[in-house]
């Protein structure tokens, strides 16, 4: 079993670049794909990043997505900040040793 | 358009029971796992069950294994989840979330609107 960590807040400016992290605690992070949700207040989530990297039809470029090994963490990135970009942001990866979902904690992304 | 509608919430008794539905439309419902996703006021996204297309596999998060249980009718387009032995920490909104597999869920592409389900005497 494994545990994604992510910071329990993060806060930018408009325009501005931000990046949000995502410890895996054992296990690599390259074992299994991670995948970033984007929940705005009252809503459901929606995805924005997929296996790590890919953009879903319909998020912006402005959202990226990477893995560093060095580190066993995965990002989120957005550039160009918006205030519509303000939202919880969850990872969420896969452990195929016993077939479970795991989330990490959430980030509450504050764009002021 | 796909979509995924959740039914069934509302308030019982800690020690009771619910039934949640999902109706799911848009899809090939039969060809994909389901899961279901809730979420505590105020927290984050905790991952509950998941089944296969076929309901060969099942799988349940260790907070409610043998009090939950899973299911689907292909034959529907519907997921469901028979809850017991309700605990206040049951209270939550639980979401019905479309795994990108047959088999296995390893990501959720689509999600429902949730459903409120308060455990609560």
């Amino acid at each position: 079993n494994f545990m994604l960590t992510q910071p329990h807040s993060v806060s930018e400016s408009p325009g501005k670049t931000v990046t949000i992290s995502c410890t895996r605690s054992s296990g690599s992070i390259a074992s299994n794909y991670v995948q970033w949700y984007q929940q705005r207040p009252g809503s459901s989530p929606t995805t924005v990043i997929y296996e790590d990297n890919q953009r879903p039809s319909g998020v912006p470029d402005r959202f990226s997505g990477s893995i560093d090994s060095s580190s066993n963490s995965a990002s989120l990135t957005i550039s160009g900040l918006k205030t519509e970009d303000e939202a919880d942001y969850y990872c969420q990866s896969y452990d195929s040793s016993n077939r479970r979902v795991v989330f990490g904690g959430g980030t509450k992304l504050t764009v002021l | 358009e796909v979509q995924l509608v959740e039914s069934g919430g509302g308030l019982v008794k800690p020690g009771g029971s619910l039934r949640l539905s999902c109706a799911a439309s848009g899809f090939t419902f039969s060809s994909y796992s389901m899961n279901w996703v809730r979420q505590a006021p105020g927290k984050g996204l905790e991952w509950v069950s998941s089944i296969s297309s076929s309901s060969s596999y099942i799988y349940y998060a260790d907070s409610v294994k043998g009090r939950f249980t899973i299911s689907r009718d292909n034959a529907k387009n519907s997921l469901y989840l028979q809850m017991n032995s309700l605990r206040a920490e049951d209270t939550a909104v639980y979401y019905c979330a479309k795994g990108r597999y047959g088999d296995y869920s390893d990501a959720f592409d689509i999600w429902g609107q949730g459903t409120m389900v308060t455990v609560s005497s």
